[in-house]
């Protein structure tokens, strides 16, 4: 089974800094996807950025980019730049290249600070 | 483009009743999934529908059941309710199901609570 694993419950940054949220997984598979979901207090999910296993090249999406190291299994999200609406829940989250089933890990909480 | 519609968005609930919620996914997407997400053990898939058919399931009692409608809309159900099912319910919608998908859609889920 795949596992998800957060190591940051918690994490700080002042706005306009950059931060560094980590990330590693457990798979035997070879096609699969890596998300960044962020849960602000409305509680929706909302995807940051989106990784295919099969690609070499890291993710980017304005300010939030990703270090994806396949061999290692770790996806980090780097967030440049950090806004105060950056402050939310952060889930890392893998899906099968086969299902539509997400698991999720345990989340890290991002405070955002002037 | 409407998003994913969730309805009701907060309900309360006395042990042993059932309770049914509603999710409407985005227009066209076919595939609605189901996550419970509490505080102790995080988010946890339920199940997921595709084209009207069960197409995966997590680990939870026969309690927790689902269905999806012709129009993609789907909606689950939990019978016997516990203090333990008191959760946050999110629904999410994809276009396909597993190969070649790309992302779901999350809607704002139906906070649950037992008492």
């Amino acid at each position: 089974a795949q596992t998800v694993t957060q190591s940051q419950p918690e994490m700080s940054v002042q706005e306009a800094e950059t931060v560094t949220l980590s990330c590693t997984y457990d798979t035997s598979e070879s096609d699969y996807y890596l998300f960044w979901y962020k849960q602000p207090p409305s509680r929706q999910m909302i995807l940051v950025i989106r990784q295919e296993a099969y690609k070499q090249q890291n993710a980017t999406e304005n300010r939030f980019s990703v270090n994806f190291q396949k061999a290692a299994k770790s996806f980090s999200l780097k967030i440049s730049d950090s806004q105060l609406g950056d402050a939310a829940m952060y889930f890392c989250a893998y899906r099968s290249g086969t299902a539509s089933k997400l698991t999720f890990g345990t989340g890290t909480r991002l405070q955002v600070t002037l | 483009k409407a998003g994913v519609t969730q309805t009701p968005r907060y309900l309360i609930k006395t042990r042993g009743q059932q309770v049914t919620l509603s999710c409407s996914p985005i227009s066209g997407h076919r595939s609605v999934s189901w996550y419970q997400q509490t505080p102790g053990q995080g988010l946890q898939f339920l199940f997921e529908y595709f084209s009207e058919t069960q197409r995966n399931k997590g680990n939870f009692p026969g309690r927790f059941s689902g269905r999806q409608f012709s129009n993609s809309r789907s909606e689950m159900n939990v019978s016997t309710l516990e203090l333990g099912d008191s959760a946050l319910y999110l629904c999410a919608s994809s276009l396909n199901s597993g190969f070649g998908e790309r992302e779901a859609f999350f809607g704002q889920g139906t906070r649950l609570t037992v008492v």
